[in-house]
């Protein structure tokens, strides 16, 4: 059974930095497309950028490019999202979530727990 | 960017009551890339229906999906106490910076 594992709550100030890891474990990282996905306080999910740990490339939403950074380390079956120049608007819960299929970036069938940033000064 | 308008907003429903929701597309949509998400409160998303009409695994058959093109719909046959929750829509597509998921702006399904 995958699973995926995120690191701890946050609290920020603005114009920072906030780094977000995923731990996988349970199933092949390497093939599985990893997504970020976010859904601050009230409102619904948006989708920030994924990556293909295989293919090293993140692709990313529009909003966020050049201000995210998704990576990968397959040694220890990790995924990393790094926000920066953050702002209150980002306060939010992350997500990681993992494609159902391999090599693509399709529907989303296994979860993080969920991370809240909080971005306050 | 395609954009995916769900309505209603909201749906105040019974429980064994039908619920019928509708995830609308501002541009033509591959039934493979079209999926449905519920979302209780203090939980990540779970996946229903991927590829427009196919459940996941372990999701119950009163969840049905359906439509092309740019209307799709999430039918829940009659209304369990544990349905009540919000409801998103998603589509895989590209994007001039590569490939892109989008959500819908979800509906919330309520106790009447």
């Amino acid at each position: 059974q995958v699973q995926l594992v995120q690191s701890g709550a946050e609290v920020k100030k603005p114009g920072s930095s906030v780094k977000v890891s995923c731990k996988a474990s349970g199933g092949t990282f390497s093939s599985y497309a990893i997504s970020w996905v976010r859904q601050a306080p009230g409102q619904g999910l948006e989708w920030m950028g994924g990556i293909i740990p295989i293919f090293g490339t993140a692709n990313y939403a529009q909003k966020f490019q050049g201000r995210v950074t998704i990576t990968t380390d397959e040694s220890t079956s990790t995924a990393y999202m790094e926000l920066s120049s953050l702002r209150s608007e980002d306060t939010a819960v992350y997500y990681c979530a993992r494609a159902q299929a391999g090599l693509w970036f399709g529907e989303l069938n296994y979860w993080g727990q969920g991370t809240l940033v909080t971005v306050s000064s | 960017e395609i954009v995916l308008t769900q309505s209603p907003g909201t749906l105040s429903l019974s429980p064994g009551e039908r619920a019928t929701l509708s995830c609308r597309a501002s541009q033509s949509v591959s039934s493979s890339y079209l999926a449905w998400y519920q979302q209780k409160p203090g939980q990540a998303p779970r996946l229903l229906i991927y590829g427009a009409s196919s459940r996941a695994t372990g999701i119950p058959d009163r969840f049905s999906g359906s439509g092309s093109g740019t209307d799709f719909t999430l039918t829940i046959s009659r209304l369990e106490p544990e349905d009540f929750a919000v409801y998103y829509c998603q589509q895989y597509g590209s994007s001039p910076r590569g490939r892109a998921l989008t959500f819908g702006g979800g509906t919330k399904v309520e106790i009447k």
